[in-house]
């Protein structure tokens, strides 16, 4: 199985700065005949379900906002929220999808400084 | 409305069986591949099982291999998970998710509210 590892476990970021989460998985998910990385990130807010934000690795779902980017290649991924707003407090998963089982990060904790 | 609703959770002794049922809306059930996604208390995502269109590939994470079964019903536009045996590691809210993506690719563009499992004595 594909192991993937997101840092940090948490962070405080305070209100319109930039959050920075990495995500690292234990093979490429780059599939050489589409030259697509298979990763996804979604984001979990207290009590809802699971929203997914960028697929692609860095192509972002209709109607998620532009502060929401995604960027990385073959084996290494971030998500960055340029300017954190209130809105933003969540649990942040990162996903591979190249093979099954389709395995996730632990999951990374935004908060507000 | 495009709507995923999941029911039949619920309290079960270790060793005992439910069967959870997801009740698509809104979209053309038939034509998605769908998976079902858990989430353990205190703990992380973790997918569950898949099945394709026409019910002919399915997929599990080793740990429900042989005790849980997924299928569907496209005419009652429903996806199911059978549970059999089940452990208190199961314990779990259980999300029904709907596929997007291309030639064994898929991500979850769609996701229902949960249904709770717990598993104990």
């Amino acid at each position: 199985d594909i192991v993937v590892t997101q840092s940090p476990d948490s962070l405080a970021v305070s209100l319109g700065e930039r959050a920075t989460i990495n995500c690292k998985s234990s093979q490429s998910v780059l599939y050489s005949s589409t030259n697509k990385n298979y990763l996804a990130w979604y984001q979990q807010k207290p009590g809802q379900p699971p929203k997914l934000l960028i697929y692609w690795a860095s192509t972002r779902e209709s109607g998620v906002p532009d502060r929401f980017s995604g960027s990385g290649s073959v084996t290494d991924f971030t998500l960055t929220i340029s300017t954190l707003q209130a809105e933003d407090v969540a649990v942040y998963y990162c996903q591979q999808y190249y093979n099954t089982p389709r395995t996730f990060g632990q999951g990374t904790k935004v908060e507000i400084k | 409305e495009v709507q995923l609703v999941e029911s039949g959770g619920g309290l079960v002794q270790p060793g005992g069986s439910l069967r959870l049922s997801c009740a698509a809306s809104g979209f053309n059930f038939s034509i998605y591949s769908m998976s079902w996604v858990r989430r353990a208390p205190g703990k992380g995502l973790e997918w569950v099982a898949n099945i394709k269109q026409d019910e002919n590939e399915k997929s599990y994470v080793d740990s429900v291999k042989g005790r849980f079964t997924i299928s569907r019903d496209n005419a009652k536009n429903s996806l199911y998970l059978q549970m059999n045996n089940l452990r208190g590691e199961d314990t779990a809210v259980y999300y029904c998710a709907r596929d997007a993506g291309e030639s064994g690719h898929y991500t979850s563009n769609l996701w229902g509210q949960g249904t709770l499992v717990t598993v104990s004595s």
